[in-house]
């Protein structure tokens, strides 16, 4: 799987949209770019995936650069319960394995 | 809810004591998973069961087994538990490990962390 890179902390404010850059200059055209988050003391959940569009679910929007090196995850209006690891990861098609990097701690503030 | 159950959440053992975790889905997923996250340590894949089909990860230690008696359940066994094995050991399931193209979305359980005396 292709390597990510991700900024180790942010910050951001109550209410404002959050949003968290990864770096995947290796990625292949048929690998996934994932996000999960992990709260403290909780097993990570699933965010959100995509392959070249940029995607939208209930939770956050996923936008991927045109020659797929980079993606940013946007949470709209982050809240004090979004404080989490952030962990963006490259899947290639029919990889069952999860290969979580060290990921973005994000701290909202209010 | 359909969801991943871990139980107990938290679980002492003694040094050298055989201990035993437990994951259930309620989710009739194909697949479950085990990862041991370190403390401040991303998770790591120890193995997996595809149906009833186990899948070790190569750098997974021998004192590391499981068992997946059905759909619903599947449990990790520490046959001999040393204090570097104190983690959390998270449960994950996916309906599938590939769909053609598409890889399988998992889903977690809240974990069990383990501490070792």
């Amino acid at each position: 799987d292709a390597k990510t890179t991700q900024p180790p902390s942010m910050d951001c404010a109550e209410g404002r949209a959050a949003n968290l850059p990864c770096n995947h200059s290796t990625i292949s055209g048929n690998e996934y770019v994932y996000w999960y988050r992990q709260i403290h003391s909780q097993g990570p959940q699933y965010i959100i995936h995509g392959l070249k569009n940029n995607e939208t679910n209930e939770m956050a929007s996923l936008i991927i650069t045109e020659d797929r090196k980079s993606s940013t995850l946007i949470l709209p209006h982050a809240t004090l319960r979004d404080t989490a690891v952030y962990y963006c990861i490259v899947r290639v098609p029919k990889g069952y394995k999860l290969s979580f990097g060290a990921g973005t701690t994000v701290t909202v503030r209010a | 809810d359909a969801m991943v159950i871990q139980n107990p959440r938290y679980q002492v053992t003694q040094f050298g004591k055989p201990v035993t975790l437990s994951c259930s889905q309620t989710l009739n997923h194909n697949v479950m998973y085990w990862y041991q996250q370190k403390s401040s340590q991303a998770p790591k894949l120890l193995f997996h069961y595809y149906d009833k089909d186990f899948n070790n990860e190569a750098d997974t230690p021998d004192n590391f087994q499981s068992r997946r008696p059905n759909t619903s359940f599947c449990f990790l066994d520490i046959r001999s538990p040393g204090l570097g094995d104190a983690a959390m050991y998270l449960c994950a399931t996916s309906r599938d490990r590939s769909l053609g193209q598409h890889t399988d979305t998992q889903y977690f359980g809240p974990g069990t962390r383990l501490t070792v005396l």
